[in-house]
């Protein structure tokens, strides 16, 4: 099915072991984008991607790693998950900077 | 990327017009206006967008003003489905990424 998808849905990990998000979009959108989302917070911006091997850091980069190797995928890496990265989180792909973007429908994390 | 502010919430009758308002007062001239919802802690969906010119698709009607400095989102019939937190975005052409904002509240009552 043509989309923007995530995976897995939900996730449980403990403190300290990496974890890794996956996104996928099927329209070849040159920009794709990691979100987290959080009471009070509500949208922040982790990375963004404007093609294949071509990253940069958003608002809140830090301890998230993300690569793209492949232009419809972006998976968004916790190194060592701490109890702060508990939150929802959303992936998104626009065709180009002036198109909308696609959100998939998010990853809760839970970190204990 | 222009900063916009909207009321932090609003109701609406259900199957009257909904207005929703942002002010985007700082904008450029090759910024676009973008709105979207969020309906419970779903992912963020994609209502509409414009430049200068005042859109409509199947789900939402954007109204620009002449200097772009506001716009205002029309639900022309609101429904209970409709009750999500809007949000009113500014992205350039060389914008990179949405910056979201705290949005709108909208409540659809009975």
């Amino acid at each position: 099915d043509a989309g923007i998808t995530q995976s897995p849905r939900y996730k449980i990990t403990e403190t300290g072991r990496q974890v890794t998000l996956m996104c996928h979009q099927t329209w070849s959108h040159s920009y794709m984008f990691w979100y987290r989302q959080d009471l009070g917070h509500g949208l922040r911006l982790i990375y963004y991607s404007a093609a294949a091997d071509i990253t940069d850091k958003g608002e809140v980069p830090d301890g998230y790693v993300v690569s793209r190797s492949k232009t419809e995928n972006f998976p968004l890496t916790l190194e060592s998950a701490t109890r702060s990265q508990t939150s929802v989180y959303f992936c998104a792909s626009s065709e180009t900077t002036h198109t909308e973007a696609f959100f998939g429908q998010g990853t809760r994390l839970t970190v204990v | 990327d222009a900063k916009t502010t909207q009321p932090p919430s609003m109701d609406c009758a259900e199957g009257r017009a909904a207005n929703l308002p942002c002010n985007h007062s700082t904008i450029s001239g090759n910024e676009y206006v973008y709105w979207y919802r969020q309906i419970h802690s779903q992912g963020p969906q994609y209502i509409i967008h414009g430049l200068k010119n005042n859109e409509t698709n199947e789900m939402a009607s954007l109204i620009i003003t002449e200097d772009r400095k506001s716009s205002t989102l029309i639900l022309p019939h609101a429904t209970l489905r409709d009750t999500a937190v809007y949000y009113c975005i500014v992205r350039g052409n060389y914008g990179q990424n949405f910056v979201f904002g705290p949005g709108t509240r909208l409540s659809v009552l009975p």
